[in-house]
């Protein structure tokens, strides 16, 4: 059964880059028919969509994300990786890697890892 | 547009049926997604598509649309479906973006 797993630091200041590192396992991440997405959930908050990212490369990112936003993909590793630049408080909030599909042209998060929480602070 | 409006809260007594409405403009071109949340817990798929439940999502869950307005219905809600429950979608502008409701928590009395 395939799961995702994500990694990364948990504490971070005020102006360094997040990197996070989200594991597949019990399967391949090289599918033609799914993306590989990046969510996250600030405290009380509710979802938001940072990126997707396809095997072959391809991405796309929330645009108030973009300019601070990097996401890539290791097919070797079986891995796909998040970098937000310039964190501030606002960074803050658990961050969901997910499986995702598309049935009709409408896309969904089918598959989706525990969560990782990441703080912000001086 | 890209946004998607979901209630903040609905009840249901125990073993009746509620509705959960998402409205957006995008959702005239394409089906909601629909996720349940439990605290503590990642969200998990409930509804994709016009009306497709993953494996192990019991039937008194379903989803429907009309216009610019997709609902996701309980019937017979039980206790283990206090939850909030947020509807996602692609926004319609050609641009592959998706996007999230607010989320609507669902209290069982």
């Amino acid at each position: 059964q395939l799961q995702l797993q994500e990694s990364g630091p948990g504490l971070l200041k005020p102006s360094e880059t997040l990197s996070l590192t989200c594991t597949v396992s019990g399967g391949s991440i090289r599918s033609s028919s799914h993306y590989w997405g990046w969510i996250r959930q600030a405290p009380g908050k509710g979802l938001e969509w940072i990126g997707s990212i396809h095997y072959s490369g391809g991405t796309y990112d929330n645009p108030p994300l973009q300019s601070r936003l990097s996401i890539s993909i290791d097919t070797s590793r079986n891995q796909f990786s998040l970098r937000l630049t310039s964190v501030t408080a606002a960074d803050a909030a658990v961050y969901y890697c997910a499986r995702e599909g598309v049935l009709g042209g409408a896309w969904y998060f089918d598959l989706w890892g525990r969560g990782t929480l990441v703080s912000v602070s001086s | 547009s890209s946004e998607l409006t979901q209630d903040p809260a609905v009840s249901v007594a125990l073993g009746q049926s509620v509705r959960i409405t998402c409205r957006g403009d995008s959702l005239r071109d394409y089906h909601a997604t629909w996720y349940q949340q439990r605290p503590g817990q990642a969200p998990l798929l409930v509804i994709y598509g016009e009306n497709n439940r993953p494996s192990g999502i019991p039937d008194r869950f379903s989803g429907s649309s009309s216009g610019d307005t997709a609902s996701l219905t309980i019937i017979g809600a039980q206790a283990e479906d206090e939850a909030v429950y947020y509807c996602n979608s692609r926004d319609n502008r050609g641009n592959h973006l998706r996007v999230f409701g607010g989320g609507t928590r669902l209290t069982v009395l």
